[in-house]
């Protein structure tokens, strides 16, 4: 079986420019995360959907940053105009949400770099 | 924001050796989950154990869970170089809404 797919898997550009980056996760799975990870600050929830919507986008950490989701199998994170300090490893996961938690199925991130 | 903390923060071992890892929290969980992660890859699932069980297996691996000290264990028995990577808890304190600890950065020499 197919596990997350994100694209690209590294990422470099200058500051100001628009970034996007693309999530596949796993058919049939209902529920889609994004993370960023830095070895300053670790795993950070940043946005959650559950059947294509969003629901808590708390952890965005400002409005350069969108999250998008326009069908099951396909979800896009967007920073414009980025900055050095997003450089990180941006994960996506997902995951069969029944009534309660289950594991989550994580890609294999994108190293972003803001020069 | 975390709320898992590992501990420690990193380990380092001979092959053959258990390893211990542990994992503090803060608010009431539905559910614990350790995590490994390999360099340069994603998270890979380990093992889940709800609030209500104290303890769960999985092969070499052995997770404790105290709901009274808000703390976990993690276990790995007769380890093998294979198991070098670093190991995270995450607290599920509702169904979708997980936090991941800074994790513990485990190294089995050969």
């Amino acid at each position: 079986d197919a596990g997350v797919i994100q694209s690209p898997r590294h990422e470099v550009t200058e500051m100001g420019q628009e970034v996007t980056l693309r999530c596949k996760p796993i058919s049939g799975h209902n529920s889609l995360f994004w993370y960023r990870q830095t070895m300053m600050r670790g795993l950070e929830l940043l946005i959650y959907f559950n059947n294509n919507v969003p629901i808590d986008d708390s952890g965005m950490p400002e409005d350069r940053f969108s999250a998008k989701m326009p069908n099951a199998s396909f979800s896009t994170l967007k920073i414009q105009p980025s900055e050095p300090r997003d450089s990180a490893v941006y994960f996506c996961a997902s995951s069969f949400v029944v009534g309660g938690n289950q594991p989550q199925h994580f890609g294999d991130g994108t190293r972003l770099s803001i020069l | 924001s975390q709320q898992g903390e590992e501990d420690p923060q990193a380990l380092s071992i001979q092959e053959g050796e258990n390893a211990t890892m542990n994992c503090s929290y803060k608010t009431s969980i539905n559910n614990l989950q350790w995590y490994r992660q390999n360099s340069g890859r994603g998270l890979v699932h380990l093992i889940l154990i709800r609030s209500n069980e104290r303890e769960k297996h999985s092969g070499r691996l052995r997770v404790t869970l105290d709901t009274s000290k808000k703390s976990s264990s993690l276990l790995i028995t007769a380890s093998r170089a294979a198991d070098t990577a670093s190991y995270f808890c995450a607290t599920a304190v509702n169904n979708n809404d997980m936090r991941f600890g800074a994790g513990t950065r485990l190294t089995v020499k050969p």
